[in-house]
């Protein structure tokens, strides 16, 4: 069974610190791999996707790798801002009995203090 | 600016009670998911459509649970009957691709239901 993990749960930084938020899946036949981001009370926004055969993606201040042989992903946040305020969840895709799956982990809450 | 809209934003209902969720995906997204979050099980997906017909629903509780897709651009989920467990917030999100092909997925704003 695929499980996904972030790690950590919560962080706290002031702004302006470069932070790495974890994740990690226990099986590594994924499609994809994406890292989203939920504001309180909202629905989710996608940040990066990235392929299984790629390495890493990047969007402006974020950047994501892949390595998929240990089954983890970073995403990295340069120059973070109090507006970086979120949870910050990755998901995995795979297929799992006749279909596919998008599993995510149980997020990081990220507070960037002015 | 095109983005999925959700109704009813939020819901409370009695145990026993019929619940319909309803979205409306972007206009020409043939793909639409609907997940539920909650602070126990974290994002589960529930069910996913793609051009109106059901991919796959098994993560959606059978006897109680339906999801359709009478048109293009409506989607509903439905709970018959609600129980107290069900409360949760629903989220819907449209794409256009299959998650295989993992392109973005839009989220709606969810419809937080509280079944007591």
């Amino acid at each position: 069974k695929q499980e996904v993990t972030q790690i950590p749960a919560a962080l706290s930084v002031p702004e302006g610190e470069n932070l790495v938020l974890n994740c990690s899946f226990t099986d590594s036949a994924i499609y994809n791999l994406q890292w989203f981001r939920q504001d309180h009370g909202k629905g989710l926004t996608s940040l990066l996707l990235i392929q299984s055969s790629q390495r890493e993606q990047t969007s402006g201040r974020l950047n994501a790798s892949l390595d998929k042989s240990s089954g983890r992903s970073t995403l990295y946040i340069a120059a973070s801002q109090p507006g970086d305020s979120a949870t910050y969840l990755c998901a995995v895709s795979r297929r799992m009995d006749s279909s596919y799956k998008l599993i995510f982990g149980s997020g990081t809450r990220l507070l960037v203090r002015p | 600016d095109a983005r999925v809209t959700q109704t009813p934003r939020h819901k409370v209902t009695e145990m026993g009670q019929e619940v319909t969720m309803r979205c409306q995906p972007i206009l020409g997204h043939n793909t639409v998911f609907w997940y539920r979050q909650t602070m126990m099980q974290g994002l589960e997906l529930l069910a996913y459509f793609r051009n109106r017909a059901p991919l796959d629903d098994s993560g959606m509780p059978k006897d109680r649970f339906s999801a359709e897709m009478p048109d293009a651009t409506l989607a509903t989920l439905k709970i018959q009957p609600s129980e107290p467990r069900d409360s949760a917030v629903y989220f819907c999100a449209s794409g256009l691709a299959t998650l295989r092909e993992g392109e973005t997925q839009y989220f709606g704003p969810g419809t937080r239901l509280l079944v007591l």
